[in-house]
C-alpha cells in the first residue's frame, strides 16, 4: 500500500488528452511539500519528467504538465503518441515517515 | 552530464549482505545527495536512502536496521550494503542523484538516474 495512490491504469487514444492522479494526505502532499513526476519506459530507468509541481527538464515536451491542488496532484499529457506508452510514479516527502515516498505508479496504455 | 553506473554481483544468498557501488561520472560527487532506490519485479518504486558528503545519511524507516550507505570522494563513488537479505530484497536497484530548488523549503527529486541492476536473493 502506497502512501501516494495513483490509479493502476489509464488509457487513451493517440492525440487525446489524459490526466494521472496523485492522491497524498496531510503528512506529505497536503502539508505543502512538492510533487515530482517520473517517466519509465518499458524495460529502462525512471526518468524525471515533472519536477516541483510544474517544471519540466530541458528536453521534456510541453504536452506534459503538472498541478496540484489540496492533497493532491495530477499529470496531464496532452496530444498522446504511441511513444508515451510508459509506466509513471508521482514522488513527494513524508514528514510523518521523515522519507520520500512513491507512488505506486499508473500504467498508461495509447490505444 | 552527469552519468551513474551500478556495479555488483547479480545474485546473493539469503542471510548475506547485499553489497553495490554507484560510479559518477561528467560531474563531482561533492554538493549532491545521493540516493538508492529499488524496483522489485513487476513492482513499484522504493525510496532506500541517501547521502551527503557533509549531512550524513537518511533510510527509509523499514530497512533502516539493515542499511548502510557510503560515500568515497575520490573515487566518485558511492555505495549501498544491505544485510541479512531475503528473497523480499530481490529488486532492480538504481543509484540517482538528487537535486534542489528552494520554493519556500527546498524540494528535491530524482534528477539523473544509473540504468539500475537486477540482484536476485537467492541459495
Amino acid at each position: 500500500q502506497s502512501v501516494l495512490t495513483q490509479p493502476p491504469s489509464v488509457s487513451g487514444a493517440p492525440g487525446q488528452r489524459v490526466t494521472i492522479s496523485c492522491t497524498g494526505r496531510s503528512s506529505n502532499i497536503g502539508a505543502g511539500y512538492d510533487v515530482n513526476w517520473y517517466q519509465q519506459l518499458p524495460r529502462t530507468a525512471p526518468k524525471l519528467l515533472i519536477y516541483v509541481d510544474s517544471n519540466r527538464p530541458s528536453g521534456v515536451p510541453d504536452r506534459f504538465s503538472g498541478s496540484k491542488s489540496g492533497t493532491s496532484a495530477s499529470l496531464a499529457i496532452t496530444g498522446l503518441q504511441a511513444e508515451d506508452e510508459a509506466d509513471y510514479y508521482c514522488q513527494s516527502y513524508d514528514s510523518s515517515l521523515s522519507g520520500w515516498v512513491f507512488g505506486g505508479g499508473t500504467k498508461l496504455t495509447v490505444l | 552530464q552527469v552519468q551513474l553506473q551500478e556495479s555488483g554481483p547479480g545474485l546473493v544468498k539469503p542471510s548475506e549482505t547485499l553489497s553495490l557501488t554507484c560510479t559518477v561520472s561528467g560531474g563531482s560527487i561533492s554538493n549532491y545527495y545521493w540516493s538508492w532506490i529499488r524496483q522489485p519485479p513487476g513492482k513499484g518504486l522504493e525510496w532506500i536512502g541517501y547521502i551527503h558528503y557533509r549531512v550524513s545519511t537518511k533510510y527509509t524507516s523499514s530497512l533502516k536496521s539493515r542499511v548502510t550507505i557510503s560515500l568515497d570522494t575520490s573515487k566518485n563513488q558511492f555505495s549501498l550494503k544491505l544485510s541479512s537479505v531475503t528473497a523480499a530484497d530481490t529488486a532492480v536497484y538504481y543509484c540517482a542523484r538528487v537535486d534542489s530548488m528552494v520554493r519556500g523549503v527546498t524540494q528535491y527529486y530524482f534528477d539523473s538516474w544509473g540504468q539500475g541492476t537486477l540482484v536476485t536473493v537467492s541459495s
